[in-house]
């Protein structure tokens, strides 16, 4: 069974914090993304990773950042967070490649910043 | 920007009866996806439909492609209350993502 594993199902953070989201796989994709999710607005890209060390800007970048030093793990940093980052966080993985890029999603972080 | 949008927002029937559900789209893709996701969850994956096929089948599930019109449609058959959800169309261009707003279903027992 492919798992893609959010660190924390619910998280509260202060304005002004840093905050790390992580998400790990375990089916070696290449491929890994993190979205947000707002009512009324559907999934939007954040960042993507098709390697190691590589990273893609998505939609709306500004104020995270992405680090992704293994190949199973995907980081999600928000240098200094504000209250309209209060947001679902989705994280996904899938293969590299044009055949089957069918995505697995993690269970979905929902953040507060207060 | 959002690469899909979907139409309608929210759509709302009775057991037993189908459920259409259209998606746009802007640039070239390799693949498009259709997604579910149930209150509160991650998205799970139902359909994959590649540039070059016009129509696929899985169950109750069917949809087409139409890349002339940049365009997709998803079929659900004799839907059931458990179909509810919200449904969520995504493009693939080789290495990224993007899906759209999605559809809210609602089935009616």
């Amino acid at each position: 069974d492919v798992k893609v594993t959010q660190s924390s199902r619910y998280l509260v953070k202060r304005t002004g914090e840093k905050v790390f989201l992580e998400c790990v796989q375990d089916m070696d994709h290449e491929n890994m993304f993190w979205y947000r999710q707002d009512p009324g607005l559907g999934l939007r890209l954040i960042y993507f990773s098709y390697d190691v060390k590589m990273k893609e800007k998505g939609d709306i970048p500004e104020g995270y950042s992405v680090s992704r030093e293994k190949k199973e793990r995907f980081s999600l940093i928000l240098e200094s967070a504000s209250t309209n980052q209060t947001s679902m966080y989705l994280c996904a993985s899938s293969s590299f490649g044009t055949l089957n890029t069918e995505a697995f999603f993690g269970q979905g972080t929902r953040l507060t910043v207060v | 920007s959002q690469q899909g949008e979907e139409d309608p927002q929210a759509l709302s029937i009775q057991e037993g009866e189908n459920a259409t559900m259209n998606c746009s789209y802007k640039t070239s893709i390799n693949n498009l996806q259709w997604y579910r996701q149930n209150s509160g969850r991650g998205l799970v994956h139902l359909i994959l439909i590649r540039s070059n096929e016009r129509e696929k089948h899985s169950g109750r599930l069917r949809v087409t492609l139409d890349t002339s019109k940049k365009s997709s449609s998803l079929l659900i058959t004799a839907s059931r209350a458990a179909d509810t959800a919200s449904y969520f169309c995504a493009t693939d261009a080789f290495d990224d993502m993007r899906f759209g707003a999605g559809t809210r279903l609602t089935v009616k027992p």
